[in-house]
């Protein structure tokens, strides 16, 4: 298994919602990241777990709560967003613990808030 | 402001001709510089590197160069071919990737 997936593709959530994105590898990666990406622009750092540990946030609001619970998932909590966290969410992974400059990227779940 | 800069935003060529896409940064630390790939509905693609302390690296049909003198680097896919079409991120690496807007490369037939 050679690929980073995620689930769901496409989220719609309201405001007042709680809702979660899912990333899940099986490359035996020890460095998973978070980013966002608005339209026409690049993809943003948020977060990087390295070796099932917070070791970057990206002053992040706390609306948005990352979890790991295991070598293999990288989980994103969602509660009370706002319509301007409206964007493609993407989860990557690394082979070694530490950020690398050699991502594998899933393809993302576009998320909608209205 | 940004630290990776694409200037183009969408760039068309010939199947079988030279694409050359562009790439300028100004933070003169950075560490590798990168480009990748990206097709819809997909994730982007790891393409290419270069370290800080070479001016060329090559990988088959793709090469980059670096001019640090100028903060500049390019991609150059030759001969371009139909699958090349997708668009193409510039980033650079440091504690961090930070990437370009991206080019848009179209291949024409």
């Amino acid at each position: 298994d050679t690929e980073v997936t995620q689930t769901p593709k496409h989220l719609v959530m309201g405001m007042t919602n709680k809702k979660s994105l899912k990333c899940e590898q099986h490359m035996g990666h020890r460095a998973m990241y978070w980013y966002k990406q608005k339209a026409k622009k690049p993809p943003e750092l948020m977060f990087v777990y390295s070796y099932e540990k917070l070791s970057i946030n990206e002053s992040v609001p706390s609306r948005f709560s990352p979890e790991c619970p295991n070598s293999s998932l990288l989980n994103l909590h969602l509660h009370a967003l706002q319509p301007e966290d409206s964007a493609l969410y993407l989860c990557a992974s690394s082979p070694t613990g530490g950020i690398s400059y050699e991502q594998y990227f899933g393809p993302g779940t576009r998320l909608t808030v209205t | 402001d940004q630290q990776v800069k694409q200037n183009s935003p969408s760039l068309s060529v010939q199947e079988g001709r030279i694409s050359i896409l562009n790439c300028d940064y100004t933070n003169s630390m950075f560490d590798y510089f990168l480009w990748y790939k990206k097709y819809p509905a997909e994730g982007p693609t790891f393409l290419i590197s270069i370290s800080s302390i070479k001016d060329k690296n090559e990988d088959g049909r793709f090469t980059v160069f670096l001019n640090k003198s100028a903060k500049h680097l390019s991609l150059h896919i030759v001969p371009s071919q139909p699958g090349d079409s997708a668009v193409y991120f510039c980033a650079a690496f440091d504690d961090k990737i930070i990437f370009g807007k991206g080019t848009r490369l179209h291949i024409l037939p």
